[in-house]
């Protein structure tokens, strides 16, 4: 099994904040997604990442993929209330998901 | 309709009771997966269809029974289940089967389990 842990669980935080969630691994990957998911609804795809030390840019988010790629990271800028949710990254060839990251960002 | 689409969205048995949940996709996709989502717990597959052909059963209990007609259809066929079973159950979609692929969900079907 491909366990993949995520960093904080939850977050709170204000409108015009930072923040950078954390997805780890002891394995690795071929590549790593990274999925928001809102209430009510399946989640979505926001970027896949697949060389190791790879940044890609989502207008305010930056994904980062370790370069040993094992790890991955989301850096949001100036949050907006339009980011809360769950954050979840993803992985693997059986499809492992991590534990998600809750996500509020308070107006 | 586009996209994935579940129904229904939401469903109360009982231990005893027999139903289907049913996804449907509008992508023209090739593969179909079933997961379920459980408080405090990552998500977890289920089954996998390549083509209309299960390539994967994670060690999912008898009780969940899962049809694939053909492509664009995946349905859930659940008896007897249990209390533990209560969950977020989604459909996804993807191309084909490959790890690379995104995956297309729908909102889910939320079980109650009595």
């Amino acid at each position: 099994t491909q366990l993949l842990e995520q960093s904080p669980q939850f977050l709170s935080i204000q409108e015009g904040e930072n923040l950078t969630v954390y997805c780890n691994s002891s394995s690795v990957f071929s590549s790593l997604q990274w999925y928001r998911q809102e209430p009510g609804e399946g989640p979505v795809l926001l970027v896949t990442v697949v060389t190791g030390g790879e940044v890609k840019k989502l207008k305010r988010l930056t994904f980062q993929f370790g370069d040993a790629r094992k790890d991955s990271s989301l850096h949001i800028t100036a949050a907006q209330p339009g980011d809360t949710g769950l954050y979840l990254c993803a992985g693997g060839d059986q499809f492992y998901f991590g534990t998600g990251t809750s996500l509020t960002v308070i107006p | 309709e586009t996209g994935v689409t579940q129904t229904p969205r939401h469903l109360v048995m009982g231990m005893t009771n027999k139903k289907s949940l049913k996804c449907e996709q509008h992508l023209g996709h090739n593969a179909m997966y079933w997961y379920k989502q459980s408080a405090k717990k990552p998500l977890e597959l289920m089954f996998v269809y390549n083509f209309k052909e299960q390539t994967e059963n994670n060690s999912v209990p008898s009780r969940f029974s899962p049809e694939c007609p053909n492509s664009s259809h995946l349905f859930l066929h659940l008896h007897t289940l249990q209390p533990e079973d209560s969950a977020l159950y989604l459909c996804a979609s993807s191309p084909e089967r490959a790890s690379y692929n995104e995956q297309f969900f729908g909102p889910g079907t939320r079980l109650t389990v009595l």
